[in-house]
């Protein structure tokens, strides 16, 4: 089965930790996208990335990084520089006969 | 600023009633209009894209319609299980494989 998968379902991060959230798609897409949902909100664009080694900031990057070494790759991480990172964080990617966004299960990041 | 506008941002209906949800944006060159459904805790499953005005899509009790300022998501007859948050997004003509998206509609079908 194509799709793209991410984990952990859930994450708890300490303060001052970083903590990386994975994604990976089988989909042989080329770009990919990490959004950041919170409650009762749409989706704002954090970082994407339309090829291997490649990636530009979105609209909220501020205390995020990411990286981009395989085409199917494409982990997020939430360093101590982001001040309120509870929220749902969703992976996608482009492509498929309609071209279209297709995403991931999401990853509930919450802070202890 | 390009903007996407959803409305109303919560809708309540008995099963059977039938009803739309907006989705409105600034005219600045529309590439395609996608409409997603988010189950609570699960990623967005996309639905359809609409690509000129007057054109209509359908699947199942959903039907998409679109003008050249707005998207109508209607639902004939809902059931409890059409409860979601339906999103929408548009990909303007200027930013390749971006998508902007609407806060989103949650949708509460009651038995």
């Amino acid at each position: 089965d194509g799709g793209i998968t991410q984990s952990p379902k859930y994450l708890f991060r300490k303060e001052g930790q970083n903590v990386t959230l994975s994604c990976e798609q089988n989909l042989n897409h080329d770009a990919m996208y990490w959004y950041r949902q919170d409650p009762g909100q749409g989706l704002r664009l954090i970082y994407y990335s339309q090829i291997v080694n490649d990636f530009q900031k979105g609209d909220i990057a501020e205390g995020y990084s990411v990286s981009r070494e395989k085409k199917e790759s494409f982990p997020l991480t939430v360093t101590s520089a982001q001040k309120n990172p509870t929220a749902f964080y969703l992976c996608a990617s482009w492509g498929g006969v309609g071209e279209t966004q297709y995403f991931g299960p999401g990853t509930r990041l919450l802070v202890l | 600023e390009d903007q996407v506008t959803q409305s109303p941002e919560a809708l309540r209906l008995q099963e059977g009633e039938s009803s739309s949800l907006n989705c409105s944006y600034t005219v600045s060159g529309l590439r395609g209009l996608f409409w997603y459904r988010q189950d609570p805790g699960k990623g967005p499953e996309f639905l359809f894209t609409l690509y000129s005005a007057g054109e209509e899509k359908e699947k199942e009790r959903l039907k998409a319609t679109l003008t050249k300022k707005e998207s109508f998501l209607h639902i004939t007859a809902p059931k409890p299980e059409d409860s979601a948050t339906y999103l929408c997004a548009v990909r303007w003509s200027n930013a390749g494989n971006m998508l902007t998206f609407g806060g989103g509609t949650r949708l509460m079908v009651k038995p």
